[in-house]
């Protein structure tokens, strides 16, 4: 399983632009690259997945460099209802195992 | 939307007492797991399972037990409640033919020992 490394907590203001960075170096080739999104008192829900360049979805958007060795999730135009924990998770695909790690603390501020 | 379930939602029960937290999915998946988390905390993977009759510990330790007789079902049992095991625990499943696939998770237990 890649180890991976996200900040423990970011802030951020309604209506901006949040992007939160992971590296995972020692990513494998068959690894994709997913994140999730935890609310207070809640399970994760899955968000976004991909493998390589940008994946876009309703939710958010994900950057993968050409090296795969980092991503970046981006949030547009956020709100206070986007403050949460955000995991990313690499690894998936040689372990039956989900570890979660300790994730990003993102709170949005009026 | 995610069919798996969790009861009970809150639970608060003396210590010494054995319960048993109960989880179902109607999805088929054949991974399901068992996570503890405590207010603020991360999420700690206790227990998972390939399939029927498979379990493995995950990387905490805990003092429960699991079971997985059938595929829709894996509870968590605690012999003995201890004030120490007062956390929300939570359970998820997802498909097994293929490695990268989503996770979907219950709305979680809460448990107090008291």
């Amino acid at each position: 399983l890649a180890k991976t490394t996200q900040p423990i907590s970011m802030d951020s203001y309604e209506g901006q632009e949040v992007n939160i960075t992971c590296s995972h170096n020692n990513i494998a080739t068959n690894d994709y690259i997913t994140w999730y999104q935890q609310f207070p008192s809640q399970g994760p829900r899955f968000i976004i997945q991909g493998y390589k360049t940008k994946v876009t979805n309703e939710v958010a958007s994900l950057f993968i460099p050409a090296d795969r060795k980092s991503s970046t999730l981006s949030l547009p135009r956020v709100s206070l209802s986007d403050t949460a924990v955000y995991y990313c998770l690499v690894g998936l695909y040689n372990t039956d195992k989900l570890i979660f790690g300790t994730g990003t603390r993102l709170q949005v501020f009026p | 939307e995610a069919d798996i379930y969790q009861t009970p939602r809150y639970l608060v029960i003396g210590t010494g007492k054995k319960i048993t937290l109960e989880c179902s999915q109607t999805m088929g998946h054949d991974k399901m797991y068992w996570y503890q988390q405590d207010p603020g905390m991360e999420l700690h993977l206790i227990h998972y399972s390939y399939g029927v009759n498979s379990t493995e510990k995950g990387d905490l330790s805990s003092e429960s037990t699991v079971s997985r007789i059938r595929t829709e079902h894996f509870p968590l049992t605690l012999e003995s409640a201890r004030p120490s095991h007062t956390s929300q625990y939570l359970c998820a499943s997802r498909e097994n033919r293929r490695r990268n696939t989503e996770a979907f998770f219950g709305q979680g237990t809460r448990l107090t020992v008291v």
